[in-house]
């Protein structure tokens, strides 16, 4: 069963910074993978989607890597905005099933 | 942009009652999915639907539960007899592919908070 962690739980940096979130999971038959960003009392907003044939995706300030063999996941946030501040949140989807098996979120603080 | 829609925003029903959350996935898509996540917990998966039909379902998803997609545009989650431990807040979601194949990524609404007293 796939299980997903996310190190650190919070972080707090400067603005400006470039800064790691990391995402681990346990079972390298993952699908593909999603990054999400929940803003307090809300949604989820998709970032990313990595399918399992990809190294990595990029969306304007944000990168994300996929290594399967590793089992992990990383979201580059370039150059740190306060607006950036939120709880970011990976999602992994193995071979067995339909649904996404998320991690428990690293809460981010960007200080102005 | 197209995004999927939950009404209400927010729900309070007492224990034993039953409940309908509601949602509009986005317009072409063909895959459905609940998620739920308990305040402080982690995002948790219910039920995906496809084609008039439950796909996959947690353990979570038991007889209380049951999804419905009563038209072209809503989905719907109706839990029978709530209890105190189903205050969270429900997450409807929506692809345009089974999440596996190319594409597939899953569009989130806003949630609907569900306050069992």
């Amino acid at each position: 069963k796939q299980e997903v962690t996310q190190i650190p739980a919070a972080l707090s940096v400067p603005e400006g910074e470039n800064l790691v979130l990391n995402c681990s999971f346990t079972d390298s038959a993952i699908y593909n993978l999603q990054w999400f960003r929940q803003d307090p009392g809300k949604g989820l907003t998709s970032l990313l989607l990595i399918q399992s044939s990809q190294r990595e995706q990029t969306s304007g300030r944000l990168n994300a890597s996929l290594d399967k063999s590793s089992g992990r996941s990383t979201l580059y946030i370039a150059a740190s905005q306060p607006g950036d501040s939120a709880t970011y949140l990976c999602a992994g989807r193995d071979n067995y099933g339909q649904n996404f098996v998320f991690g428990p979120g690293t809460r981010l603080s960007v200080l102005p | 942009e197209p995004e999927v829609t939950q009404t209400p925003s927010h729900q309070v029903t007492q224990m034993g009652q039953e409940v309908i959350l509601r949602c509009v996935p986005i317009s072409n898509h063909l895959y459905f999915y609940w998620y739920r996540q308990i305040l402080g917990q982690k995002v948790e998966f219910l039920v995906s639907f496809y084609n008039n039909e439950i796909s996959e379902k947690s353990e979570i998803f038991d007889d209380q539960f049951s999804v419905e997609r009563p038209d072209g545009s809503n989905f719907t989650l109706k839990i029978r007899s709530t209890k105190l431990e189903d205050s969270a807040m429900y997450f409807c979601a929506s692809s345009d592919v089974r999440a596996a194949g190319t594409g597939g990524e899953q569009y989130f609404g806003p949630g609907t908070r569900l306050t069992v007293t």
